[in-house]
């Protein structure tokens, strides 16, 4: 099983500003590594996959990088409505795995 | 838009059964693989199993295999998720999940259902 581990379990940023999200994967998932948003009480959203494409109506802001073991997801400049928690998944074999989570908050 | 309405889910007692429905639409369901994930209370998510789209092929974690059953019919646009041996660990919100495309052989999931909570205890 591939094991997806994501840092940091918490960032604290404000509007405006860029995050870096990054998951690591215990083995290369070539470029098959997906990124959902997920906010409280809703279901997950996709917003990149095989690592750098964005999903139908994800914006701009949105991207995604990496090959191999690293990936980051990189929001260009946080709105209000990024701050959830963000999970990655690959999907190069079974079973497929997600990451454990980053929670963007509000600094 | 696509639409997918999970029900099924409850109170059920350690080594007990439930069956989840996954009633999908507004989109032509046949055409793709559709999955099981998980999520317990305050944690991440969990995928549980996949189906192809015909049904023919199966997919399952580790710690369902056995246990669980997925299936779908595509004359009725729904997909389940038989749970038999139910223990506490099962209990989650089970969320329905479409493969973003039509021709992958691993999926990513692009619409989800609302989920359905299963709660599994005594």
């Amino acid at each position: 099983e591939i094991v997806l581990t994501q840092s940091p379990a918490t960032l604290s940023l404000s509007p405006g500003e860029r995050a870096t999200l990054s998951c690591r994967a215990s083995q290369s998932v070539s470029s098959f590594l997906a990124w959902y948003q997920q906010k409280p009480g809703q279901a997950p959203r996709l917003l990149i996959y095989d690592t750098s494409n964005r999903a139908t109506g994800i914006p701009a802001r949105f991207s995604g990088s990496g090959s191999g073991t690293d990936f980051t997801l990189t929001i260009s400049s946080l709105e209000p409505e990024d701050f959830a928690v963000y999970y990655c998944q690959q999907r190069i074999n079974w079973p497929l795995t997600f990451g454990q989570g980053t929670r963007l908050e509000i600094k | 838009e696509v639409q997918m309405v999970e029900s099924g889910g409850g109170l059920v007692q350690p080594g007990g059964s439930l069956r989840l429905s996954c009633a999908a639409s507004r989109f032509t369901f046949s055409s793709y693989a559709m999955s099981w994930v998980r999520q317990a209370p305050g944690k991440g998510l969990e995928w549980v199993s996949t189906v192809s789209r015909s049904g023919s092929s199966t997919f399952y974690a580790d710690s369902m295999k056995g246990r669980f059953t997925i299936s779908r019919d595509n004359s009725k646009n729904t997909l389940y998720l038989q749970m038999n041996s139910l223990r506490a660990e099962d209990t989650a919100i089970y969320f329905c999940a479409k493969d973003r495309a039509t021709d992958y052989s691993t999926p990513n999931f692009d619409s989800w259902g609302q989920g359905t909570l299963v709660t599994v205890s005594s």
